[in-house]
């Protein structure tokens, strides 16, 4: 069974571009998360979506913006790009365990954003 | 609020000897814990949880509601063990995120 899948592998950009991030889960999730993982300050969660919707966010700002697709793949956005937005990028995806919450997180390879 | 700490950033441990990686976490509610594993060049993935309650690759991590900690373990450390190990905690229903600590990275001496 494949696994997360993410693309681009890598991604540079300048400051103030847009960058557009791309996630496939694994067949039978539903729930796509997305973590930022920068140096020195470890994995930081930012987006979670779940049969299209957003349903929760973490601390970031609102240029850090996603969408989740019918076929439950998601797109993370960065707005007006910051140099510390350099950062691996991960996503991770579950199922729904009913009136159990969300099961194991599996994650992808992750994006290397460089932001120059 | 949610958080997780993992006192060391780096372990370095003979082979053979035994492995004790350390988290502690704060959360008014029931957690739910996991340990994640980062083996050199390969993708995040879960080692084990604590509600399954079982032994990955000689692993094994007890929760102590008491101590608010969740540390693994294992008796004999193989050089295949060294790796960056995250705790991770994940809140009740409705708040599915995961909280990580920063991470230790496990390098086991020949």
């Amino acid at each position: 069974e494949a696994g997360v899948t993410q693309s681009p592998t890598h991604l540079i950009k300048t400051r103030g571009q847009q960058a557009t991030l791309r996630c496939s889960p694994i067949s039978g999730h539903t729930s796509v998360y997305w973590y930022q993982q920068a140096l020195g300050l470890g994995l930081q969660f930012l987006l979670w979506y779940d049969e299209g919707e957003e349903r929760n966010r973490g601390n970031f700002p609102p240029r850090f913006s996603g969408r989740q697709f019918p076929n439950y793949s998601s797109e993370l956005n960065v707005n007006a790009l910051e140099l510390e937005d350099s950062a691996l990028y991960l996503c991770a995806s579950s199922f729904i365990r009913p009136k159990q919450g969300t099961d194991t997180q599996y994650f992808g390879p992750g994006t290397r954003l460089t932001v120059l | 609020a949610q958080r997780v700490t993992q006192p060391e950033k780096l372990l370095s441990v003979f082979k053979g000897a035994p492995v004790e990686l350390k988290c502690n976490y704060s959360y008014s509610g029931s957690p739910e814990l996991f340990w994640y594993v980062q083996y050199s060049r390969q993708r995040l993935q879960l080692l084990l949880r604590h509600i399954s309650r079982e032994s990955i690759k000689g692993f094994t991590a007890d929760l102590n509601k008491g101590e608010t900690s969740f540390h693994l373990k294992k008796p004999f450390a193989q050089e295949e063990d060294s790796a960056m190990y995250y705790c991770a905690l994940r809140g009740n229903f409705g708040n599915e995120k995961l909280t990580f600590g920063t991470g230790t990275r496990l390098t086991i001496i020949p």
